[in-house]
C-alpha cells in the first residue's frame, strides 16, 4: 500500500492565483483531513470528510474549498491565493475506529508571493 | 476552546538517557490520546496511542495517561540520536460537529539527543 499520497510536493503561487492540492489514500479509510502547519503553530484542521459526498469545516476553513466524490480522493482547492496561505499542507486519513489514529501524507510546501 | 499544551523545548538529553515528554489537555471528556513523531521537513508519524489510565509500553517507548490530572506523557528509554525530532501530542475530540476521529494537536516538543 502506498498509504496517503499528495501532489505536488512544492509549489510557488502568485497572489490571486488558484490551485488544487491533490490527496489520495489506498487504505479504504472513510475519514480524511486537511491540515496546515505553520512554524511553531502546530497543526490546524482546515476541512475534514467522514465519507464520500460529506465534508465539513475545521478550525481554519476560510480561503479553501474541498470535495469528496470518491472514498480515495480528497482534493483541497485554494482560490485567490494570499500570502497568509503560505504553509505546509498535510492530508491525513483514518479508519475512524477507536485508537486507530490518523495517517499523514508527505505534505505540500506552498509559498504565495 | 479545547486545548492541548506541550512545552516547546528544546529538550536536550544525552544518548542512552530517558527522555520524558509531557502534555496536558483541557477537555475532561477526552478518551483517546496519541503521540506522533515528526522529523524536520517530514510528516507526522504515529508512534503510540493510549486509552486507559496507566502505562502502555511499545519497545523503548512508554505512554502514560492520568485522566484525573488530564496529563499524558511519553517516555523514551535508551534515547538515540535518531530519536531527535519534534513530538506531537494529540487528543481525540468531538469537535466540529461531533465526528469521531478528529484530533486536536499540541504544538509539539522538540527533542535533541546528543551523542
Amino acid at each position: 500500500n502506498a498509504g496517503v499520497t499528495q501532489t505536488p510536493k512544492f509549489r510557488i503561487l502568485k497572489i490571486g492565483q488558484s490551485m488544487t492540492l491533490q490527496c489520495t489514500q489506498d487504505m479504504n479509510h472513510n475519514y480524511m483531513y486537511w491540515y496546515r502547519q505553520d512554524p511553531g503553530m502546530g497543526l490546524k484542521l482546515i476541512y475534514y470528510s467522514v465519507g464520500a459526498g460529506i465534508t465539513d469545516k475545521g478550525e481554519v476553513p476560510n480561503g479553501y474549498n474541498v470535495s469528496r466524490s470518491t472514498t480515495e480522493d480528497f482534493p483541497l482547492r485554494l482560490e485567490l491565493a494570499a500570502p497568509s496561505q503560505t504553509s505546509v499542507y498535510f492530508c491525513a486519513s483514518s479508519s475512524g475506529r477507536p485508537l486507530s489514529g490518523q495517517y499523514f501524507g508527505p505534505g505540500t510546501r506552498l509559498t504565495v508571493t | 476552546q479545547k486545548e492541548v499544551e506541550q512545552n516547546s523545548g528544546p529538550l536536550s538529553v544525552p544518548e542512552g538517557a530517558i527522555a520524558s515528554l509531557n502534555c496536558t489537555y483541557s477537555d475532561r471528556g477526552s478518551q483517546s490520546f496519541f503521540w506522533y513523531r515528526q522529523y524536520s521537513g517530514k510528516s507526522p508519524e504515529l508512534i503510540m496511542s493510549i486509552y486507559s489510565n496507566g502505562d502502555k509500553e511499545d519497545g523503548r517507548f512508554t505512554a502514560q495517561l492520568n485522566k484525573a490530572s488530564q496529563y499524558v506523557s511519553l517516555l523514551i528509554r535508551d534515547s538515540q540520536p535518531s530519536d531527535s525530532a519534534t513530538y506531537l501530542c494529540a487528543v481525540e475530540g468531538l469537535l466540529y460537529g461531533g465526528s469521531q476521529g478528529n484530533l486536536i494537536f499540541g504544538k509539539g516538543t522538540k527533542l535533541s539527543v546528543k551523542p
